[in-house]
C-alpha cells in the first residue's frame, strides 16, 4: 500500500530564509506529483505539478523537484515571507490512472 | 469561473440526523472528487466520479455514506445517520482529467460537526 511521509511535520523559520520541505513515497513508482498549500480553515491551493516527463517545476520563489528512482520530492522556498505560513501537502499517483495519495503535510511558520 | 463551490460552509447537527453536502465543480471538468480531512487521518479520498459516473468508492467508510452526481454541475455527499466520528472537513475537488494528469482544484470545504 502506497504511503506518503512529509518531513519535517512542522517548521518555524525567520523571514528571509531559504527552506526545503520533503516528501517521500514508500513505493517509488510515482507517475507525477503535486504540491498544495492549505491555509487554516481553507481549502487546498495547487502550487506546482510535476508531470511524468518532468523532473522539476518552478513558480516564482517556489521550486519542486521529483526523483522518481527514490520516490522523493522536495519543495524549495526561496526568501521566505510571513505570507508563506501555511501547511504544505504533497500528493502523487502511482500510474497514469491511479488515484492520488496525499501526505500528512508540513506546517510552516515564517516569523517576521 | 468561480472555482469549486461547496455548501454549506459549516454544518452542526445532532447524532442520527441526515446530512447532505453539496458541490458544484468547475465547468468543463470531467472528474469530481470527495475528500475528508481530519487531524488523525489527514486527507482521505472518499469517492470520485468521471462524467457523472462513480468510478471508485472504496474510500467511503460505511454504508451510511452515499454520493451522487445527477449532472455535470452538481454532486451531493450524504451521511445518514450521522455520528460524532463523522465530524471533519469535507472537500470537493474537480479536475479536467484524472488527477495524475491534471491539477485538482479544491473547494473551500464544509466543516461538519456532529454532536
Amino acid at each position: 500500500k502506497q504511503e506518503v511521509t512529509q518531513i519535517p511535520a512542522a517548521l518555524s523559520v525567520p523571514e528571509g530564509e531559504n527552506l526545503v520541505l520533503n516528501c517521500s513515497f514508500t513505493d517509488s513508482a510515482i507517475y507525477n506529483l503535486q504540491w498544495f498549500r492549505q491555509d487554516p480553515g481553507k481549502g487546498l491551493t495547487s502550487l506546482l505539478l510535476i508531470q511524468s516527463s518532468q523532473r522539476e517545476q518552478t513558480s516564482g520563489r517556489l521550486n519542486a523537484s521529483l526523483d522518481k528512482s527514490s520516490g522523493r520530492s522536495t519543495l524549495y522556498i526561496a526568501a521566505s515571507q510571513p505570507g508563506d505560513s501555511a501547511t504544505y501537502l504533497c500528493a502523487g499517483g502511482k500510474t497514469s490512472y491511479d488515484k492520488v495519495i496525499f501526505g500528512p503535510g508540513t506546517s510552516l511558520s515564517v516569523i517576521p | 469561473d468561480a472555482g469549486v463551490i461547496q455548501s454549506p460552509r459549516h454544518e452542526v447537527t445532532e447524532m442520527g440526523q441526515e446530512v447532505t453536502l453539496r458541490c458544484k465543480p468547475i465547468s468543463g471538468h470531467d472528474y469530481l472528487f470527495w475528500y475528508r480531512q481530519t487531524m488523525m487521518r489527514g486527507l482521505e479520498l472518499l469517492i470520485y466520479f468521471n462524467n457523472n459516473v462513480p468510478i471508485d468508492d472504496s474510500g467511503m467508510p460505511e454504508d451510511r455514506f452515499s454520493a451522487k452526481m445527477p449532472n455535470a454541475s452538481f454532486s451531493t455527499l450524504k451521511i445518514q445517520p450521522s455520528e460524532p466520528r463523522d465530524s471533519a472537513v469535507y472537500f470537493c475537488a474537480s479536475s479536467l482529467r484524472l488527477a495524475v494528469y491534471n491539477e485538482q482544484f479544491f473547494g473551500p470545504g464544509t466543516r461538519l460537526t456532529v454532536l
